[in-house]
């Protein structure tokens, strides 16, 4: 079936560093979302793109969806404790919005 | 801002007894899920509900398994007779379902510990 490849697995940076992260898979998705999870919590979302090229920012957080439909990169500027927590990428499987989930990218900053 | 709201937060209950999680979705969305995350590995789809009928099911949710909207706002999943392996964290999630996004949005989740 469809699946959603993540890497890295996990990151230990400084913090004030630069994070990307990116997702990629062998079909093509319509749309592309970014989701973090803190401990204990349910996954907030963080960035959702729709067209293929798209570059997205939120605050400072940017997304790209791939060109060719099947990657996308989230980078995360200047880190701080706060950014801490697992980042999901996933994509809607059909019209019933059913997600598809990569495995998580940890993120764990360094003191 | 409207959430998704998931009863209780934690969980603890026997092997074989039965589990209801309760969740109240955002009021004008009209698609509704749940997902399990198991401790420390993804999040898995078990459910997708929409028009007071099961659209689409994962392998995970069998017929132990079973949702219900009983009243227009919550949603709930039952377990009806739990086993060690359900221990998990369980999501709901709702969509609006009219804009093609794709968009969910999460509660908080339901611990469930199975012993």
């Amino acid at each position: 079936g469809q699946q959603l490849n993540q890497s890295p697995q996990s990151m230990f940076i400084q913090e004030g560093e630069d994070v990307s992260m990116n997702c990629t898979s062998s079909s093509i998705f319509n749309t592309w979302l970014w989701y973090k999870q803190e401990p204990g919590e349910g996954p907030v979302l963080l960035i959702a793109l729709y067209k293929a090229g798209e570059l997205t920012s939120n605050g400072r957080l940017t997304a790209q969806f791939g060109i060719t439909r099947k990657d996308s990169f989230l980078n995360i500027s200047a880190s701080i404790p706060s950014d801490v927590g697992i980042y999901f990428c996933a994509g809607p499987l059909d019209s019933n919005y059913q997600l598809i989930w990569g495995a998580g990218t940890k993120l764990i900053i360094k003191p | 801002e409207p959430e998704v709201t998931q009863t209780p937060s934690h969980q603890v209950t026997q092997m074989g007894q039965e589990v209801i999680l309760r969740c109240v979705p955002i009021s004008n969305h009209l698609y509704f899920y749940w997902y399990r995350q198991i401790l420390g590995q993804k999040v898995e789809f078990l459910v997708s509900f929409y028009n007071n009928e099961i659209s689409e099911k994962s392998e995970i949710f069998d017929d132990q398994f079973s949702v219900e909207r009983p009243d227009g706002s919550n949603f709930t999943l039952k377990i009806r007779s739990t086993k060690l392996e359900d221990s998990a964290m369980y999501f709901c999630a709702s969509a609006i379902g009219t804009d093609n996004t794709g968009e969910l949005f999460f509660g908080e989740g339901s611990r469930l510990t199975v012993l």
